[in-house]
């Protein structure tokens, strides 16, 4: 049982290169979500989903794309990506209860 | 929207120590979670405590959802306890799932 699964754990970009952070959960938990998180800023909430086909914005949603075609899978595409979206960015699952993290990824634009 | 705020933002101990981290809200919650950032960058669960008392092992915690805090409290610190912790809650008039986040408490424990 793998929990919260995000890949790549690092990423370096060049500005207006565009990627995706991939997300998989093996617990079928109906919420996923991504966050992000900045030096003394907390996490806050970029977009998140309530099921297969239904996903929504979040506090920082601009520049950032998501999609959830399955239960288990949650990417968040950057499309063109900017110094402002360096940042180390987190994947969670839940039921509606307690909710549960990916291991992070660390993006870096230059 | 609902603001969270944790005290204090930094604190350093001696291992040993006792301790305790506050966590107000500034109106009702559905969901509250403890969180534990290790020096990794790790988010690790430490309790889902919307309401009520929990304990688990030196760690427990507190949350009066009435008067909006919530506390964690950790005895006889010990130097793997450093990092960054953080207090969740999901808004009652919010969507479920989604956490809005303190900006944490950085503890340091000296050995």
């Amino acid at each position: 049982n793998a929990g919260v699964t995000q890949t790549p754990k690092f990423q370096v970009l060049k500005t207006g290169q565009s990627m995706t952070l991939q997300c998989a959960q093996d617990m079928n938990h109906e919420y996923m979500s991504w966050y992000r998180q900045d030096p003394g800023m907390g996490l806050r909430l970029i977009h998140y989903s309530v099921g297969a086909g239904i996903t929504d914005q979040g506090e920082v949603p601009n520049g950032y794309n998501v999609s959830r075609s399955t239960t288990e899978d949650f990417p968040l595409r950057l499309l063109s990506a900017a110094p402002s979206q360096t940042s180390v960015y987190f994947c969670a699952s839940s039921r509606g209860y307690e909710a549960f993290f990916g291991q992070g990824t660390r993006l870096t634009v230059v | 929207g609902i603001q969270v705020e944790q005290s204090p933002p930094d604190l350093i101990l001696q291992e040993g120590a006792n301790s305790t981290l506050r966590c107000n809200f500034s109106d009702s919650v559905n969901n509250l979670q403890w969180f534990h950032q290790n020096p990794w960058g790790q988010l690790i669960n430490l309790f889902y405590i919307p309401s009520g008392t929990k304990q688990n092992g030196r760690l427990s915690a507190t949350t009066v959802a009435t008067e909006r805090y919530s506390l964690l409290y950790i005895s006889s610190s010990q130097t793997t306890d450093s990092g960054v912790y953080f207090c969740a809650v999901e808004p009652f008039r919010g969507s479920q799932g989604n956490l809005i986040f303190g900006k944490g408490t950085k503890l340091s424990v000296k050995p």
